[in-house]
């Protein structure tokens, strides 16, 4: 299977700053990457993706870069603002052709302090 | 357009009752899964439907079974539960176009506490 490890757990910023979490993964014919925030006591609602095709990918404020020699992938949030505040969750593909599934991390709590 | 919906919300079992999850979809999707969430430990897949017809085991499907009922619906069933298994439950789905994992929607999740 897949292994993806999240770092770090809590992640506190000021308003405006930016935020950064990082994610590495094991096996290298993992082809799509996810990011998932959640709120509290809420469901995990897809942000962004990537594809190993590609190494960088924008919307707005949210970025997502990809390693694909490393084995990491990062997702960067800038000019934060306390709508950010959330749990963050990356994930990983795996699997046989058409039968893949998605391994995801523990989590990053992300605090936007006002 | 209801997406992914689950019942019921919020459940609380005694240890050695059985019960069924309910999860359907309304966006002809191929695929579905079960996740348990438990704090610290992200998502674990349960057990998976690549497609109709087809299950397979997750990453800890000790204690479930499941049954896809047909393209829309997939159940997962607890036959004697465990402290252990108190945690939130997600049905996802997804629509796998070629083979390929694409954005998985989520349900709201059911809350089950085992006594």
């Amino acid at each position: 299977g897949e292994n993806v490890e999240q770092h770090p757990s809590t992640l506190s910023v000021q308003e405006g700053d930016s935020a950064v979490i990082k994610c590495t993964y094991s096996d290298s014919a993992s082809n799509y990457f996810p990011w998932y925030k959640q709120e509290l006591g809420k469901r995990p609602q897809l942000i962004i993706d990537i594809r190993s095709n590609v190494g960088e990918k924008k919307d707005q404020r949210i970025a997502v870069t990809l390693n694909k020699t490393a084995k990491h992938f990062s997702l960067h949030i800038t000019e934060t603002q306390p709508e950010d505040s959330a749990v963050y969750f990356c994930a990983a593909s795996w699997g046989n052709f058409g039968n893949e599934k998605l391994t995801f991390g523990t989590g990053t709590r992300l605090t936007i302090i006002p | 357009n209801a997406g992914v919906t689950q019942t019921p919300k919020f459940q609380v079992l005694k240890t050695g009752q059985s019960m069924t999850l309910q999860c359907a979809q309304d966006m002809n999707h191929n695929s579905m899964y079960w996740y348990r969430q438990d704090p610290g430990m992200g998502l674990r897949l349960i057990y998976y439907s690549a497609s109709e017809g087809t299950t397979d085991k997750g990453e800890v499907p000790n204690g479930y079974n499941v049954s896809r009922l047909n393209k829309r619906e997939f159940s997962l069933r607890l036959e004697s539960a465990a402290p252990s298994q108190t945690s939130v439950y997600f049905c996802a789905s997804t629509r796998l176009a070629g083979g390929a994992q694409e954005t998985q929607y989520f349900g709201p999740g059911t809350r089950l506490l085992v006594l």
